[in-house]
């Protein structure tokens, strides 16, 4: 069965300042990632994928995350982080055959504070 | 131009009764789907239509029964509400998956269930 996990529950960091939103999977086969983000009372949007190819995948509103085989590992990134970025950042792995099913990791809180 | 929609954003309602939530995409999607949202956040999937056939039910107690007219449509239809199906339902929908390709799913703007 597959599987993301998100670590940490709420993330704190400074406006201008770096933010990492951690992520790890468990898939048998090549993992195809995902982040979403969802803003208070909103639904969820697409930040970015990895399907495959270059490890460092570029998305919307400025994030990247890694791709790291090794480690399991897809982290969300932004080199400098707004206030505005303050939101629910959810992981998600995609199971393909029989359906195209996403499982989501818990969530992580981000709050970016002035 | 909403991608995709649901209706209503807000149902309260009493236990017991039935209810329906719509969906409608506009992005020529072949597959759409239901997640449930619970108070913790977290989120599952419900099923999953392609082109008005169901392809993902995922052990769903069998008061919930979607409905697809088109494949631009899935409603989602609750029996006998209880309390513990108050949550946030989004809908989504993606190109058909083929093969290995990783299809994006977009989703709407949910629809917060409230079993009183």
């Amino acid at each position: 069965a597959q599987s993301v996990a998100q670590p940490e529950d709420q993330v704190n960091v400074a406006e201008g300042n770096p933010l990492t939103v951690k992520c790890t999977y468990s898939v048998s086969g090549n993992p195809y990632l995902f982040w979403y983000v969802q803003y208070p009372n909103r639904g969820l949007q697409f930040l970015l994928k990895y399907i495959t190819g270059d490890n460092l995948v570029k998305g919307s509103y400025g994030f990247e995350a890694e791709f790291n085989k090794s480690q399991t590992s897809f982290h969300l990134k932004k080199p400098s982080a707004l206030v505005s970025d303050s939101a629910l950042y959810f992981c998600a792995v995609l199971k393909t055959g029989g359906g195209n099913k996403l499982t989501f990791g818990t969530g992580t809180q981000l709050k970016v504070e002035l | 131009d909403t991608a995709v929609s649901q209706t209503p954003k807000y149902l309260v309602t009493q236990m017991g009764n039935d209810k329906s939530i719509k969906c409608e995409q506009n992005l020529g999607h072949d597959t759409m789907y239901w997640y449930k949202q619970d108070s913790k956040k977290f989120l599952k999937i419900m099923f999953s239509y392609n082109n008005k056939e169901l392809i993902i039910n995922e052990t769903v107690p069998n008061r919930f029964s979607p409905k697809s007219p088109d494949k631009a449509h899935l409603n989602l239809h609750i029996n006998s509400l209880e309390l513990g199906d108050s949550a946030v339902y989004f809908c989504a929908s993606s190109p058909f998956p083929r093969g290995a390709r990783g299809e994006t799913q977009y989703f709407g703007p949910g629809t917060r269930l409230l079993v009183l």
